[in-house]
């Protein structure tokens, strides 16, 4: 089945460094969502990025869908983004969306 | 308003015990979803419901079962709780079909002792 595969697990970096997330997925997406959730909280959709390149405030997320990775680019960490970063695609066929296991980001101060 | 709203936020009981999850949402979304998050293991779908008395297993619906009687409310039912199902329960709504973006609630934090 559908596979979702998130690197790193866990990065630390300080305050002002830029932050790579990947995301890697077994066969093909239509869906392609990037959430954040906060320390013990909830879930907080950031974008959706099935294909292509798309730009919200300080993210970045680049998805290539052929070659089944999408990545989310996070310039000029500040603390308060801390937290995990999922990964979710569509499992082909349907809207039930299957997660990866985050990336756990700390931006030092 | 755009929300989810999960009831209760913590739960404690005891194994064997029955237990209900509410969820509820206020955007008229027709799908609902039911995950559960351990460490480790991310989120993984229980239930999903398309529309009122329309629901289909996702990949973990063993000892679990739902119900949707009204588009804005989906419930998880655990018969005889298990220890096993101590987690972090989400419900989660979304427009049908596309590109729509998921809305989740803040969680229910279930301990069966």
């Amino acid at each position: 089945g559908q596979q979702v595969q998130q690197s790193p697990a866990s990065l630390v970096l300080q305050e002002g460094e830029n932050a790579e997330l990947q995301c890697n997925f077994s066969s093909t997406a239509t869906q392609l969502q990037w959430f954040y959730q906060s320390p013990g909280g909830s879930l907080v959709s950031l974008l959706s990025n099935p294909s292509g390149t798309k730009h919200t405030g300080r993210l970045t997320s680049t998805t290539v869908t052929k070659e089944r990775r999408s990545s989310l680019h996070i310039s000029s960490s500040q603390t308060t983004d801390s937290g995990t970063y999922l990964c979710a695609i569509d499992r082909s066929g349907s809207w039930q969306l299957i997660f990866g296991s985050g990336t756990q980001l700390t931006v030092m101060p | 308003d755009m929300k989810v709203t999960q009831m209760p936020r913590y739960l404690i009981k005891r194994m064997g015990e029955n237990v209900l999850l509410e969820c509820g949402q206020d955007m008229s979304h027709e799908t609902m979803y039911w995950y559960r998050q351990d460490p480790g293991l991310g989120l993984q779908l229980i239930y999903i419901s398309y529309d009122v008395d329309s629901n289909s297993e996702g990949d973990i619906p063993k000892g679990y079962r739902v119900s949707r009687k009204k588009r804005e409310h989906f419930s998880l039912i655990l018969d005889s709780a298990k220890t096993n199902q101590t987690s972090v329960y989400f419900c989660a709504s979304s427009y049908r079909g596309g590109q729509n973006t998921l809305y989740f609630g803040a969680g229910t934090r279930l301990s069966v002792l």
